[in-house]
């Protein structure tokens, strides 16, 4: 079944650029009608959306987050990747990577582990 | 932004007995709710799409009720293994969004 693992820093400095990727095993990224989504959820706290790419390249950003957030994907090596610039402590979070369903209703399934990411100088 | 707001932040339940979880939206996701299950340090897990449809896997004692503003998750009886946190997620058409609820303890009495 497919299997999604988040790499990346998990350290990294206030104004920087957050960077990870996520690596899909058990299936091709390409197959299916299937988006591949970010998702955050600060220590202690709920869950908030980043993002989301579909295969084609199109994109969705979480309109509270758009003007910091990019989303790749490279099909070749069956990833996809996060860009969120100019970070501040409030970016400190455990980041997890989602397939994200598209059949009349939507969710999530299956998540990664998650990444902790903490922002600090 | 649609705003899901779920009840109780708490609920304290003994095992064997039924939990009722709620989650309310600011306007109508139709049947577009999903309900995910998270342990410590894991990942949520998928119970129910659409409402009302268990994923693959999730035992029968789980139910999720509801549509257009109004949902019920609804455990039937509590094994130890249920006690976590619950959230519901909807889906925003336009523009494309997601939101989650803040989430339901549920623990142990």
């Amino acid at each position: 079944q497919v299997q999604l693992q988040e790499s990346g820093p998990g350290l990294v400095k206030p104004s920087q650029t957050l960077s990870l990727t996520c690596t899909v095993s058990g299936g091709s990224i390409s197959s299916g009608s299937y988006y591949w989504s970010w998702i955050r959820q600060p220590a202690g706290k709920g869950l908030e959306w980043i993002g989301r790419i579909y295969t084609s390249g199109s994109t969705n950003y979480n309109p509270s987050l758009k003007s910091r957030v990019t989303i790749s994907v490279d099909t070749s090596k069956n990833q996809f990747s996060l860009k969120l610039s100019s970070v501040t402590a409030a970016d400190t979070a455990v980041y997890y990577c989602a397939r994200e369903w598209v059949v009349v209703n939507n969710w999530f399934d299956p998540w990664g582990q998650g990444t902790l990411v903490t922002v600090s100088s | 932004e649609i705003v899901m707001t779920q009840s109780p932040a708490t609920l304290s339940v003994s095992p064997g007995e039924r939990a009722t979880l709620s989650c309310r939206a600011s306007q109508s996701v139709s049947s577009n709710l999903a309900w995910y299950q998270q342990k410590p340090g894991q990942a949520p897990r998928l119970l129910i799409y659409g409402a009302s449809t268990r994923a693959t896997g999730i035992p029968a004692r789980f139910s999720g009720s509801g549509s257009g503003t109004e949902f019920t998750l609804t455990i039937s009886s509590l094994q130890s293994e249920d006690f976590a946190v619950y959230y519901c997620q909807q889906y925003n058409n336009w523009p494309p969004s997601y939101t989650f609820g803040q989430g339901t303890k549920l623990e142990i009495k």
